[in-house]
Parts: C-alpha cells; sequence; structure tokens
C-alpha cells in the first residue's frame, strides 16, 4: 500500500490544454515536493509547498498544498509537449529529512 | 550542474554475483540517498547517509549494504544479486529539509 497516491495514473492530452494532477494521503506531511522526471533522467525537483493552503505559482504550473497538509495539486496552464514527463509527488513525515515518494503521473502532451 | 555522477549508468551482471554502484557528488552536501525505481511502485529508499560513516535503512534495504567514508562518495553494494533487484537506482543529495537533487540513474539488469 502506497502512502502517497497521484491521480490518474497516466494522462494525454492535446497542447494548449489545461489539466491537474493530485497526490493524496491519509498521512500529514510536515512538507511536500513536487518533480519532474523526462526518460533516462533523475527527477528535478519543481516545487516544495511547506504551509497548509499554500499556492505557489512556477509559469504555467500552479501548486497548492491542502488545508490539512495531507494532499497537493498539480495545476498545468496551456500544456506544452515540453511539459511531458512523470510528475512525481513527495512527502516529509514529521521533521525528518526523509521523503516518501508517489508513484507518479506519467503526462503525454501531443502537439 | 548540480555535481552528482552515478556509475556505472548501465550494468549487466549475474545472479549470486556482488555488485557496487558508486555515487559522487562536488556539492559537500551532508545528506546522501540510495533509492530504486520500479514500474509501479515508485521510488523507494534503500538506504541513506547523514554524514561519514553515518547511515540507516530505508524501506528497501534487504540484500543491499552501504558505505560512506568520505563526504563526498556512498557505495551502494548488492551483496548477491538477484533477479528482484533488477531495477533503476537513483543516487540523490540534499541539505537539511531541502529538497532533492538525483543523479542521472544506474540501470541495473540482473540475468
Amino acid at each position: 500500500t502506497q502512502l502517497l497516491e497521484q491521480s490518474p495514473q497516466f494522462l494525454s492530452i492535446q497542447e494548449g490544454e489545461n489539466l491537474t494532477v493530485y497526490c493524496n494521503s491519509s498521512s500529514v506531511f510536515s512538507s511536500l515536493q513536487w518533480y519532474r522526471q523526462e526518460p533516462g533522467e533523475g527527477p528535478v525537483l519543481l516545487v516544495t509547498v511547506v504551509t497548509g493552503g499554500e499556492v505557489k505559482k512556477l509559469k504555467r504550473l500552479t501548486f497548492q498544498f491542502g488545508d490539512a497538509r495531507k494532499d497537493s495539486s498539480l495545476h498545468i496552464t496551456a500544456a506544452q509537449p515540453g511539459d511531458t514527463g512523470l510528475y512525481l509527488c513527495a512527502g516529509a513525515l514529521g521533521y525528518g529529512q526523509n521523503f516518501v515518494f508517489g508513484p507518479g503521473t506519467r503526462l503525454s502532451v501531443l502537439p | 550542474d548540480a555535481g552528482i555522477t552515478q556509475s556505472p549508468r548501465h550494468k549487466v551482471t549475474e545472479t549470486g554475483t556482488p555488485v557496487t554502484l558508486r555515487c559522487h557528488q562536488t556539492e559537500n552536501h551532508r545528506y546522501m540517498y540510495w533509492y530504486r525505481q520500479d514500474p509501479g511502485h515508485g521510488l523507494r529508499l534503500i538506504h541513506y547517509s547523514y554524514g561519514v560513516k553515518d547511515t540507516d535503512k530505508g524501506e528497501v534495504s534487504d540484500g543491499y549494504s552501504v558505505s560512506r567514508s568520505k563526504t563526498e562518495d556512498f557505495l551502494l553494494t548488492l551483496e548477491s544479486a538477484t533477479s528482484s533487484q533488477t531495477s533503476v537506482y537513483f543516487c540523490a543529495i540534499s541539505e537539511m529539509r531541502g529538497g532533492y537533487t538525483f543523479g542521472s540513474g544506474t540501470r541495473l539488469t540482473v540475468v
């Protein structure tokens, strides 16, 4: 059983469409991170959120941390083929240093 | 670039042989991690280190050992490789409560 669940597992959309992917848990996290991973490479950190209800924007990407710090969402506006990749969320339990990763959402943006 | 390299990038080995993967960093980060990534499971923590000679087990540590004799190097050893250890292995580094920087991974096949 995964501590972090991500949905959808796969998503294929056309360029220009909007999308939201979700990261959910029954556990409370002290902070949560989002990563993007491209084939043959390691994940790359996109953002860290630490406060319940926090919203962060990174160009066309909007990240939200749930009020109870158990869930998060990533919204992409006007998706581009360069957004294609595996999106991973990772949560820190307590105030430890180690993060637990979700299984990821694999996004494909078609031109 | 973040200054983290993994070697080798690819390896094929036979069941029952020992295998050592190397992670080298030039960032002088305190924390280093070894993860494995498998379809449907995401990234799972094998072992981590919080300083020279200070290591601890992660979620899937059975069959693996690690050593960190210098700040910059973190070695992962499969004591007697099995087919279930066929995977992509990622090393990561971080500072306290910071995001992870990942290496490009080692694809290991045990035949």
